[in-house]
């Protein structure tokens, strides 16, 4: 079983709608929780961190963290083709080391 | 403007000679790492640092080596012994020892093999 799981897509939306992904985790003891978001051929930047369970919502973009079931996902509103891109779930498992997943492609369609 | 830089954007490596991707960070930041990404398999930590003078072997540490003298650079050496060397390298930063670390992210390296 891998630390971090996602969905490696392409999950295709049309343009305004919700855009959900997902993420699962197998270390209980993980405490944060980050998504980045990746361009082809560019570095990963943050875009949402969460620490407790419930929903955190930063703009368009909420996250949601189950500890009890281990996942974590992320919602995106009103997408846009500015999002298409991969979405990358990152564990941090102490010690200043984090897990990445292998990333959800996005494909926000006009 | 504070930030990671990575040099150079694009590597070339011939069979048996080492090559050294260079990280530099204005940032301040006590952490620092080296991931290496291939298609489809995420980011994987190859060594990190959380002072100077000190380093930490990652997930796939093998064939690469690393150096921390200053607190702002942390180059990685990608030796001979490394047989599959061709990916994207991303070196990164972070300000805070604890739990909720954020991390900051160079522009990259792309290595391939000639």
């Amino acid at each position: 079983q891998k630390e971090v799981e996602q969905n490696s897509g392409p999950l295709s939306v049309p343009e305004g709608a919700i855009a959900s992904l997902n993420c699962t985790y197998s270390d209980r003891v993980s405490q944060s929780f980050f998504w980045y978001r990746q361009y082809s051929g560019k570095s990963p930047e943050l875009i949402m961190s969460i620490y407790s369970n419930g929903d955190k919502e930063d703009g368009r973009f909420t996250a949601q963290l189950n500890k009890a079931s281990q996942y974590v996902s992320l919602l995106i509103r009103d997408s846009q083709p500015s999002d298409s891109a991969t979405y990358l779930c990152a564990v941090n498992k102490g010690f200043q080391k984090l897990v990445f997943g292998t990333g959800t492609r996005l494909l926000v369609s006009p | 403007d504070g930030g990671i830089t990575q040099s150079p954007k694009y590597l070339f490596r011939k069979e048996g000679q080492n090559v050294t991707l260079s990280c530099e960070q204005n940032l301040n930041h006590d952490a620092m790492y080296w991931y290496r990404q291939d298609p489809g398999q995420g980011l994987r930590l190859i060594y990190y640092s959380q002072i100077v003078n000190d380093f930490q072997k990652g997930d796939i540490a093998e064939g690469y080596s690393v150096s921390r003298e200053k607190k702002e650079s942390f180059p990685l050496t990608v030796t001979s012994a490394q047989k599959n060397p061709t990916a994207f390298y991303l070196c990164a930063s972070s300000s805070k020892t604890d739990s909720n670390e954020k991390l900051f992210f160079g522009s990259g390296t792309q290595l391939s093999v000639l």
